[in-house]
């Protein structure tokens, strides 16, 4: 059974420094999603891909951050220029698309849990 | 605006207690889903259910249940028999189906639920 899986776990690293994230999706989804969870919270909306386009990112996703899906299965996430306000768990997930009540389901990865120091 | 509102922040019960974990949405859509996820210790999203804008029944599933209330836009979940393995983090959500295209979730600030043996 293979899920949404999410590299690294954990990720330590300095202010300043530049961080990516990886997610492989399930392979059949053609939609992945990027969240923000901080402690005591929902997780936030950051970006959302129907196979390689983005198609909505959020303000909270500043110039520092992007999202890529080069060939519409796995993503990056790269944060650059780290600030200590980044500190947070990264989560990633994917969905089927089509007009079925399936579609909605979000299958979540474990997530990376980025410490910056 | 579409808004998610949990207004309990913690629950603790002693096994075998019934608990009512509360969900008020806000949204203009006329079509939209909601959703429950959990979160245990381990951080990794689970979901648990899927209900559409159209569809107020309620739903059981062993010792959860779900009642959806348009009229006062309220999906609330109820645990029966609450278990030590049911203490987690509880997050409802939304979702707008728009022109054919899923997009982003709206999350509660979830409910953390404390089950004391």
């Amino acid at each position: 059974d293979t899920g949404v899986s999410q590299n690294p776990r954990h990720k330590i690293t300095k202010r300043g420094q530049n961080v990516t994230f990886r997610c492989d999706p399930i392979s059949e989804h053609n939609r992945l999603y990027w969240y923000r969870q901080t402690l005591g919270q929902g997780p936030e909306f950051l970006t959302y891909f129907q196979n390689e386009a983005q198609l909505e990112k959020s303000r909270l996703l500043s110039d520092r951050f992007s999202a890529e899906r080069p060939k519409g299965s796995f993503s990056t996430l790269e944060i650059q220029r780290t600030e200590q306000g980044d500190s947070a768990m990264y989560l990633c997930a994917s969905s089927p698309s089509g007009f079925s009540l399936e579609d909605n389901e979000q299958f979540f990865g474990p997530g990376t849990r980025l410490t910056v120091l | 605006a579409q808004k998610v509102t949990q207004a309990q922040t913690e629950i603790s019960v002693v096994e075998k207690e019934d608990v009512t974990l509360d969900c008020v949405y806000e949204t203009r859509d006329t079509t939209y889903y909601l959703f429950w996820y959990k979160q245990p210790p381990s951080g990794e999203l689970v979901f648990l259910i899927r209900r559409n804008s159209f569809d107020e029944q309620n739903e059981i599933s062993g010792r959860y249940s779900w009642n959806f209330q348009k009229s006062t836009s309220s999906f609330n979940f109820t645990i029966t028999a609450s278990q030590v393995v049911d203490s987690a983090v509880y997050f409802c959500a939304l979702s707008e189906k728009n022109a054919g295209n899923n997009r982003k979730l709206i999350w509660g600030l979830g409910t953390s639920l404390a089950v004391n043996p």
